[in-house]
């Protein structure tokens, strides 16, 4: 299957940084890429949506300008959580759409995020 | 928008025995139906996904049905061994591309050995 990658893997900030993570598709081009975030014990809650050459689209209640989203080719993609704070700690997971019929969605390994 | 609801949250069962897990979607034009289990701490991988043109698929253990008329799939593992044991997650999409997943809450599934 096709492989995403996410960097870096966990990163531990002080309140107030900002942080960057880094999705990547290796052996295919993904139009549109999706940020989710996750907090323990619960489900995957879609942040955004990301197209390639053009501006994300949030999901209601996702802050745009904290959480700033660049699909600046079709094998990247960049979330940046600007002035971090604990509450903003989570498991961070992006994912890729294959295209084509299929058009299945693969998913990063995620970073984790502690803002102390 | 699409509500994917998802039961039960968690499960238990003993190992050999079957485990299923059903969901409702609301959405209509929804016709791609994925499930994917996600082991602490990892990403979430796909074991099985189902269109709306089918109404079961099997992946030698795993199953997936769909119900169109009545909205809900469901996932069947059976002969569950102690790996099994996961949060699975199933989700909802129209597939007219760009459109998003929608997921369910997930189940915890533990298989007793």
């Amino acid at each position: 299957g096709a492989v995403v990658s996410q960097h870096p893997s966990w990163v531990i900030c002080k309140s107030g940084t900002s942080v960057k993570i880094e999705c990547r598709s290796l052996d295919f081009q993904a139009t549109t890429m999706f940020w989710y975030r996750q907090f323990p014990k619960q489900s995957l809650m879609l942040m955004a949506t990301s197209n390639e050459g053009s501006k994300a689209t949030y999901e209601q209640g996702v802050e745009k300008d904290k959480f700033l989203i660049n699909h600046a080719s079709l094998t990247l993609s960049t979330l940046t959580v600007t002035s971090a704070h604990p509450e903003d700690s989570s498991f961070y997971i992006c994912s890729a759409e294959s295209g084509g019929f299929y058009n299945e969605q693969f998913f990063g390994p995620g970073t984790r995020l502690t803002v102390l | 928008g699409e509500n994917v609801e998802q039961h039960p949250s968690t499960l238990s069962v003993q190992e050999g025995d079957s485990a299923v897990i059903k969901c409702t979607y609301s959405d209509s034009a929804s016709n791609y139906f994925p499930w994917y289990k996600q082991e602490l701490g990892k990403r979430p991988q796909l074991i099985i996904d189902i269109r709306s043109n089918v109404g079961e698929k099997k992946d030698q253990r795993i199953a997936v049905t769909l119900n169109k008329t009545a909205k809900h799939f469901s996932l069947h593992i059976t002969e569950t061994q102690p790996e099994d044991s996961a949060v699975y997650f199933c989700a909802a999409r129209s597939n007219f591309g760009n459109e998003k997943l929608t997921f369910g809450t997930g189940t915890r599934l533990t298989i007793i050995p």
